[in-house]
């Protein structure tokens, strides 16, 4: 069945450094991937989306490439402040099979230290 | 942008009492809502799939009888948990999109909903 895979955190790093969060798929169709931040005690907020290979989705210096090739779509961001400090979650959607539910990855905890 | 509001944010109750959370959408009608529940520190795991007018759509395990969904608006959704239980609590947050405007659209996710059973 469809899955997502994220790399397992905490990941933590100071501030200013370089993020990647890796992300892999498996999925039957043609999915949509998307990137969702949760921060603490709150929901899940879209932080960027793509929706065909190749597209690369990008907000507030945060990006994500969809790469069929390698089924990936890793986040990544430049310089890290610590107000990204959040769960970043990882999620594909298959409307044409499943009426566009999400599945998602397990998550990854980041830590950005000042 | 889109927003969906989500209440109660936090909800303490005496075990066997039913606790229902409702779920808007406040800019854009929501044809699809979805439940998820959150454990701490994992994923969100989807618990049912509603569309408007209709039954909603259980995921396997989940017990149509404890948590009753009901999608009666294009901008509202509630989650009613019956005779709640210690072992129900957990973060609830339901989120929603408009599939009309496309196969693509995102979903947009409320706050949660924090319910704790004593």
């Amino acid at each position: 069945g469809d899955s997502v895979t994220q790399m397992e955190g905490p990941v933590t790093l100071s501030e200013e450094a370089f993020l990647t969060i890796n992300c892999t798929y498996t999925a039957t169709g043609y999915p949509s991937l998307f990137w969702y931040v949760q921060y603490p005690g709150e929901g899940l907020q879209l932080l960027l989306k793509a929706t065909k290979a190749d597209d690369k989705g990008s907000n507030k210096g945060f990006e994500a490439t969809y790469r069929k090739e390698t089924t990936s779509f890793h986040l990544e961001k430049g310089s890290v402040q610590v107000s990204d400090s959040a769960v970043y979650f990882c999620a594909l959607s298959v409307f044409y099979n499943q009426g566009g539910k999400l599945i998602f990855g397990q998550g990854t905890e980041l830590s950005v230290k000042p | 942008g889109a927003v969906v509001s989500q209440h109660p944010s936090w909800v303490i109750c005496k075990s066997g009492t039913s606790v229902k959370i409702e779920c808007r959408s406040l800019d854009f009608q929501a044809t699809t809502m979805f439940w998820y529940r959150q454990f701490p520190k994992q994923s969100l795991m989807l618990m049912a799939t509603s569309n408007e007018g209709s039954k909603a759509t259980y995921e396997q395990g989940v017990e149509k009888d404890k948590f009753l969904i009901n999608h009666a608006s294009l901008t509202l959704s509630t989650l009613t948990v019956t005779s709640a239980h210690p072992e129900d609590s957990s973060f609830y947050i339901c989120s929603a999109r408009d599939g009309r405007l496309g196969s693509n659209q995102p979903q947009h996710f409320g706050d949660g909903t924090r319910l704790s059973i004593l």
